[in-house]
This record gives structure tokens, sequence and C-alpha cells, in this order.
């Protein structure tokens, strides 16, 4: 079975830290790839995606993701947080083996608390 | 253009109960999607509707259902409720092609009593 998995669970950092979220996947055929992030007390955004093409996509409010298809992996990348990057952040995946489909699985999330 | 809309914004219930859930689409948006998110398990995909027909679905007991209407908007059904149902129920839609993105709506937060 498919499975996403996201190597960090709780991420503290202070303004101005670099920060690097790794998400790796399990499946061999074409993927499409998101991550969303959900802020205190509202719904999932997209944050950024990848389809095909340029394997470094950039995103919302500074935010950037690597496709390495050798590594399964999409790691989120920000080279400086703020304080309005406290969130939580899901990596995504929609295999494409059947065609079309509507189902993405997900990581589990990683909280990111960010210290003024 | 409007965001996905869900209703009712919360929910709660008692076990053996019976909910519905609805979930209205972005204008254009043919596919919806739902999934159900707890602390313990996640996000989980439950399943997707198009043009009225379920494409896809995914591991939860039959007491989950759906369906679609002509407009595109969706229902789900959860029959029996069981504590374990408890959860943040996700709708997300799109328009239905290879490349496209799922938009979420806020949520229904259901509690079984």
């Amino acid at each position: 079975a498919q499975s996403v998995s996201q190597h960090n669970h709780h991420v503290i950092l202070s303004e101005a830290a670099s920060l690097e979220l790794g998400c790796n996947y399990s499946y061999g055929g074409t993927v499409n790839l998101f991550w969303y992030v959900q802020y205190p007390g509202q719904h999932l955004q997209l944050l950024l995606k990848y389809f095909s093409g340029d394997p470094l996509v950039k995103g919302i409010k500074g935010f950037e993701a690597e496709f390495i298809k050798s590594k399964f992996s999409f790691n989120l990348r920000k080279p400086s947080v703020q304080w309005s990057d406290t969130a939580e952040y899901f990596c995504a995946v929609n295999a494409l083996h059947s065609g079309n489909t509507g189902k993405l699985i997900f990581g589990q999330g990683t909280t990111l608390q960010v210290k003024p | 253009k409007a965001g996905v809309t869900q209703t009712p914004r919360y929910l709660i219930k008692t076990r053996g109960q019976q909910v519905t859930l609805s979930c209205s689409p972005i204008s254009g948006h043919r596919s919806v999607s739902w999934y159900q998110q707890t602390p313990g398990q996640g996000l989980q995909f439950l399943f997707e509707y198009f043009s009225e027909t379920q494409r896809n679905k995914g591991n939860f007991p039959g007491r989950f259902s759906g369906r679609q209407f002509s407009n595109s908007r969706s229902e789900m059904n959860v029959s029996t409720l069981e504590l374990g149902d408890s959860a943040l129920y996700l709708c997300a839609t799109r328009t239905s092609g290879k490349t496209d993105t799922q938009y979420f709506g806020p949520g229904t937060r259901l509690t079984v009593l």
C-alpha cells in the first residue's frame, strides 16, 4: 500500500532559522506531490505542488520544495522562518496508477512552532 | 470565487445515531473528495465522487457512505455512530484534471458522546 512518511513530528525553531521538513513516499509510479499547511484555527491551504518539470518548486510565503525521484522524497524548505509560520504542515501524494483520482495520501503532519 | 463550504461546522451526536454532512464545491469543480482527520490517524481518505458516481473509496466500514448531486454538491452519511467516529471531516474539491489541485473546506467537527 502507498504511504507517506514525514520524519519530523514536532519542530521548534527560533525566528530567522532555516527550515527543512522531510517527506518520503512509497510508490514507484507517477505521482503528484503537495504540501499543505494548516494554521491554528484555519483550514488546510495549499503551500505548493509538483506535477512535472523542474523538480524545484516554489510556493507561497517563501517556501520551496525539491522533488528527488531517486529518493522518493519531496522535502519542504524555507531559508528564514517567521513567527507566523507556526502551523501544522502536511505532505500529500496523489498516485496516478489508475488514472485520474482524487485520492490524496497524507503524511502524519509536522507541527512547527516558531519562537519569536 | 467562493471557497468550499461545509455545513454544519459543528455537530454533537450520541452513539447509535446517524449524521449527514454537506459539502458545496467551488463553482466549476466537479470532483468532491472526503477525508477524516483525527489526532491518532491523521488525514485519511474516505471517498471521491465525480459526476454523481463514487470513483474511489478508502478503507472505511460501510457505515460511511456518500452521494453527489447533479450540481456537484456532495453529502456524506455516517450511520450507527461510534465514539471513534469523532473527528474533523473535510471535503476537498477540484475540477477533475490530472494536474488539478484539491481545495479544502473548513470541515465539520463531529463529536460523538
